[in-house]
């Protein structure tokens, strides 16, 4: 079958660092993505990584290697705003993405 | 804002039913995908349009079915609605199938509730 495992929950303080970690197992692979979403509210695209390696936008990085079908998102400078659902989600074909279940965030003052 | 509209927001049918839900695509986008969210999970793919053709499905029996019309707007249907059907259909769309950037966006949903 297909999967991809992340946590069900983290927990950080405003300001800090949190590392979000995904595993996949999928039968193709053109990439991982990452996805924000907050309650009620529409998935919004956060990163992409087709090759190995880290990519960087802003407080945001991600992660792949995918000799170890493994990827991470990292948050930096964490905001109350950034208080939400996140998903990771692998292309394995030309036309689907397979998600995992998400990781929600939660942020302490 | 993405440039994804849905309609309608928010439904209630009851088992056995039929329902249509829409989506617009953001301009030049000629791609669109419908997912299925049910509460606490995460999106489950259903299947893609592209250039008005089904280019690819998920794991959902006939009874979930589709269009995309030549402004690349596209329908879901869902026929003989079940209790398990009560979840957030999300709309994406894309240009180029989102291979290259891997990047969808995003309506807001339509949230059904089946009873």
């Amino acid at each position: 079958g297909q999967s991809l495992e992340q946590p069900s929950e983290v927990t950080a303080v405003e300001g800090a660092i949190v590392q979000i970690n995904c595993t996949y197992q999928t039968s193709g692979f053109y990439g991982l993505s990452w996805y924000q979403q907050h309650d009620g509210g529409a998935p919004t695209f956060l990163s992409y990584n087709a090759l190995d390696g880290l990519e960087e936008t802003g407080r945001f990085s991600s992660f792949l290697s995918r000799s170890d079908s493994y990827g991470y998102l990292l948050l930096q400078e964490l905001q109350m705003k950034d208080s939400a659902s996140y998903f990771c989600a692998v292309r394995s074909s030309n036309y689907q993405l397979i998600w995992g279940a998400g990781t929600k965030l939660i942020i302490k003052p | 804002e993405t440039g994804v509209t849905q309609s309608p927001t928010h439904l209630i049918k009851t088992r056995g039913q039929q329902v249509t839900l829409r989506c617009s695509s953001q301009s030049g986008h000629n791609t669109v995908s419908w997912y299925q969210q049910a509460l606490g999970q995460g999106p489950q793919f259903i299947f893609q349009y592209y250039r008005e053709e089904e280019n690819g499905r998920g794991n959902f029996p006939p009874r979930f079915s589709g269009l995309q019309f030549p402004n690349y707007s596209s329908e879901l249907n869902v026929n003989a609605l079940e209790l398990d059907d009560s979840a957030l259909y999300l709309c994406a769309s894309s240009s180029g199938q989102g291979k290259d950037t891997g990047e969808l966006f995003f309506g807001e949903g339509s949230r059904l509730t089946v009873l």
